[in-house]
Formats: structure tokens, sequence, C-alpha cells
């Protein structure tokens, strides 16, 4: 089974600082990986999909990057509406089953 | 436009059983695989379970292997899970979510989800 670990779990920054958030997981997955953004009282929106595709309608500030086991989703310029837990997904071919990571709860000052 | 509405959810005493709706509109439900993916209250998402366009193939976490059961009703529009032996660690907020393979892989629908809460 493959662990997916995100860090750090907490991150506090302000408007215009740039968001580095981490995930790593215990053994390779190429590039089967997926950003997903929390607000409060949502349901969860895909961000990113194959490490370092933007999805539909994200904008140019969402990042990512990565393969195997290590991954980075970057945001370039804090806006307060990033306010929300983020999370990354890697997915297996088959069976094709999903695993989440733990989350990286971003905050805004 | 896309819409994927959950129901069913409730209190339930550990050992019972419930079963989850979700019906979705704005797409060809028939092409398409299905996961539910569940969330307990101030935790992470946790990926239940999906099914294949045809039914032909399900998966599941192993947490819920042999007691919960997922199906589908193309000509309904709807997306089911069964759930059986429930216990308190199954209490979570349950979304359905447009599980796709290619463009963009991933899972790129979801509900706003529906609770459920097994308690005695």
């Amino acid at each position: 089974e493959i662990v997916l670990t995100q860090s750090p779990a907490t991150l506090s920054l302000s408007p215009g600082e740039r968001a580095t958030l981490s995930c790593r997981a215990s053994q390779g997955v190429s590039s089967n990986l997926a950003w997903y953004q929390q607000k409060p009282g949502q349901a969860p929106r895909l961000l990113i999909y194959d490490a370092s595709n933007r999805a539909t309608g994200i904008p140019a500030r969402f990042s990512g990057s990565g393969s195997g086991t290590d991954f980075t989703l970057t945001i370039s310029s804090l806006e307060p509406e990033d306010l929300a837990v983020y999370y990354c997904q890697q997915r297996s071919t088959w069976p094709r089953m999903y695993t989440f990571g733990q989350g990286t709860k971003l905050e805004i000052k | 436009e896309v819409q994927l509405v959950e129901s069913g959810g409730g209190l339930v005493q550990p050992g019972g059983s419930l079963r989850l709706s979700c019906v979705v509109s704005g797409f060809t439900f028939s092409s398409f695989w299905m996961s539910w993916v569940r969330q307990a209250p101030g935790k992470g998402l946790e990926w239940v379970a999906n099914i294949r366009q045809d039914g032909s193939e399900k998966y599941y976490v192993d947490s819920v292997k042999g007691r919960f059961t997922i199906s589908r009703d193309n000509a309904k529009d709807s997306l089911y899970l069964h759930m059986n032996g429930l216990r308190a660690e199954d209490t979570a907020l349950y979304y359905c979510a447009r599980d796709v393979i290619v463009l963009p892989p991933g899972l790129d629908y979801w509900g706003q989800g529906t609770l459920v809460t097994v308690s005695s």
C-alpha cells in the first residue's frame, strides 16, 4: 500500500507570498499524482492532474511538479481566497484505486 | 451544468445498514467511472470505492471490503453505496465524484456530500 505524506501540516503566509506544499510517496507513483483544494464547507476541487497539469479553470498561479516519490504544489502569489486544505492523491492503474495524503492546511495571514 | 446530489445519510446504530444514493445530471453518466469518497468530521479525505461504467469492475478500500457494496443504475443516472455492519469509524460525510481515466485523470466533479453518523 502506497502512503502519501504531506508537509507541512499547516502553512501560514501573507497575501502575495509564495506557498510551497510537499507530498512524498512511500514508493514511486510515476506521474500519477493529483492535487485537490478543499475550501471551508465545500467539496474538494481538482487542481492539478498528472503531477503538473492544471485542471480546467484553475488559475495560472497554481503549478505542480515532481515525479516518482517527491511532488510539489506551488502557489506563486497567494490570494486571500486560497485559504483551504490541499490534498495530494495518487492513483494506481490496476486495480484502479486512490490514496490521499493527510492534507496541508494553508492559512492566510 | 454538471451536478451530483447525494442523499440517504442519517443516524444509524452500530451494526446497522444504510444505502446512499447519488443522482447525477449534466453529463452522460453511463460513460464514466464513479467513486465514493468520505471525510470524517475534522479529518482528511479517504477514497472508499469506485465502479466501472458497466458495473463490471468494482474496487474498495480495505477498511470497507465485505461490508460496503457500490452499484449503479445507468437508466436512472444513479450511483449507490450499500453499507452494512456500520461502525463508529464509518461516521463521515460521504461524497460521490465523477472518476475520469483520461483528460483529466482524477475526480473532477463532486457532490456536496451526505452525512452518515454511526452511534448508539
